[in-house]
């Protein structure tokens, strides 16, 4: 069976540090990739995705991903934390059908 | 922009009610999904749909049912509700032709 792993349930940052969320998936064949936010109390909103094409992928509010077939990872990365970039955070591979890992909540220190 | 829209933003109800959770989206999206959400567990797919009247079981399918009588909207029921129910549900709907789901606000349900 497919499967995704995010490395780490919570991730606490200063504001201005680097952000890196890690996610690694289980398969031979690369899938299409993603990454989604949650804020409190709402629904999944799409960051970024790999579907062909660069592995560097650019997403919504400076963050951006990179897949790596060798290591079968798609880390997240974001330079500088910003008190607003508090959230929850899930990989998710397309393998024909969805997965998502277990998520990764940021939280972000002054 | 898609809209996916859900009836409820938080319900309570009482073991063994039946219940009606329903999911709206404005794109023509062919494929709409319901996926509930528990801590330390991601989101897990309950049903799908790919057309209208058609529904496939996802992961955990069991005390659900759902249906699908008209393109936009995609319904999940709870035919007897439990306590181990309880959780957040997220509908979520695509086009064929693309990978990427949009995801409505979500239900938080709490049954007592």
């Amino acid at each position: 069976a497919q499967s995704v792993t995010q490395l780490g349930s919570h991730v606490s940052v200063s504001e201005g540090a680097l952000v890196l969320l890690r996610c690694n998936y289980s398969s031979s064949v690369p899938p299409y990739l993603f990454w989604y936010v949650q804020y409190p109390n709402q629904g999944l909103q799409l960051l970024l995705k790999y579907t062909t094409g660069a592995t560097l992928v650019k997403g919504i509010n400076g963050f951006e991903a990179e897949f790596k077939k060798s290591e079968t990872s798609f880390h997240l990365t974001k330079p500088s934390a910003h008190m607003s970039d508090a959230a929850e955070y899930f990989c998710a591979v397309d393998f024909n059908k969805f997965y998502f890992g277990s998520g990764t909540k940021l939280n972000v220190k002054p | 922009d898609v809209k996916v829209t859900q009836s409820s933003r938080y319900l309570v109800k009482r073991t063994g009610e039946k219940v009606f959770l329903e999911c709206v989206q404005d794109m023509d999206h062919e494929n709409m999904f319901w996926y509930r959400q528990d801590p330390g567990l991601g989101l897990r797919l309950i049903y799908f749909s790919y057309d209208v009247k058609m529904k496939e079981k996802g992961d955990i399918p069991e005390g659900y049912s759902v249906s699908r009588e008209k393109k936009e909207r995609f319904s999940l029921i709870l035919e007897s509700a439990s306590t181990n129910q309880t959780s957040m549900y997220l509908c979520a709907s695509k086009t064929s032709g693309s990978r990427e789901q949009f995801f409505g606000p979500g239900t938080r349900l709490t049954v007592l």
